[in-house]
């Protein structure tokens, strides 16, 4: 079975250009997480979807983040203006809450420089 | 709010030898415990979980028990190898239904030697 898909892999872009980040979370899987992982702050959550419906986006830093989950096999992570201490490994996970698990399996993440 | 502390390392022990990492927590209610694993350049892999006190969960000769009444979940090994070096995480997600995020400890970074 896929795992979940992140792309791109790497992104290296300018300060002030928009990126976008994009997650396929497995397949049947209804729950869905961006965190992301920097030296100084470790891991955070930034923001889940339950069902395609956003629950708590009170990780997400500012403004300039949004998420999207248009359907249960798509979500993508915007970032405009983008900075320089965005810079980070962007990770997506999914996990099912209909057959009662609670285990998030992660993506390999997309590692973004903002130069 | 929730929180996890753990010993950030880097942790460097020689092959066949005992390993632990400590993993302390903070939760309101009954919080589900689990270890991950980062190998360089990937994404987080599920180690082993445990979803309720004096529950032990196990998995690739790793053990941790969920201890409520010290709120631990340390991580222990017998008999470590080189392929185990990795940073490792301690999370934790908060009780009650539906999906919650995880809350993760800095990560510890083990170094096993030839």
């Amino acid at each position: 079975d896929a795992g979940v898909i992140q792309s791109p892999r790497h992104e290296v872009t300018e300060m002030g250009q928009e990126v976008t980040l994009r997650c396929k979370p497995i397949s049947g899987h209804n729950s869905l997480f961006w965190y992301r992982q920097t030296m100084m702050r470790g891991l955070e959550l930034l923001i889940y979807f339950n069902n395609n419906v956003p629950i708590d986006d009170s990780g997400m830093p500012e403004d300039r983040f949004s998420a999207k989950m248009p359907n249960a096999s798509f979500s993508t992570l915007k970032i405009q203006p983008s900075e320089p201490r965005d810079s980070a490994v962007y990770f997506c996970a999914s996990s099912s809450t209909r057959i009662g698990g609670d285990t998030q399996y992660f993506g390999p993440g997309t590692r973004l420089t903002v130069l | 709010g929730n929180s996890v502390t753990q010993m950030e390392g880097p942790v460097t022990l020689s092959e066949e030898a005992f390993l632990t990492i400590n993993c302390t927590y903070t939760a309101t209610g009954y919080p589900s415990l689990f270890w991950y694993v980062q190998y360089p350049g990937e994404g987080l892999q599920l180690l082993l979980k445990a979803t309720k006190a004096d529950d032990k969960g196990s998995n690739k000769g790793f053990e941790a028990t969920y201890r409520k009444e010290t709120t631990s979940f340390h991580l222990e090994k017998g008999s470590v190898q080189v392929s185990d070096s990795a940073v490792y995480f301690c999370a934790l997600r908060s009780s009650g239904g539906g999906a919650d995020g995880l809350t993760f400890g800095k990560g510890t970074h083990l170094i096993i030697q030839p």
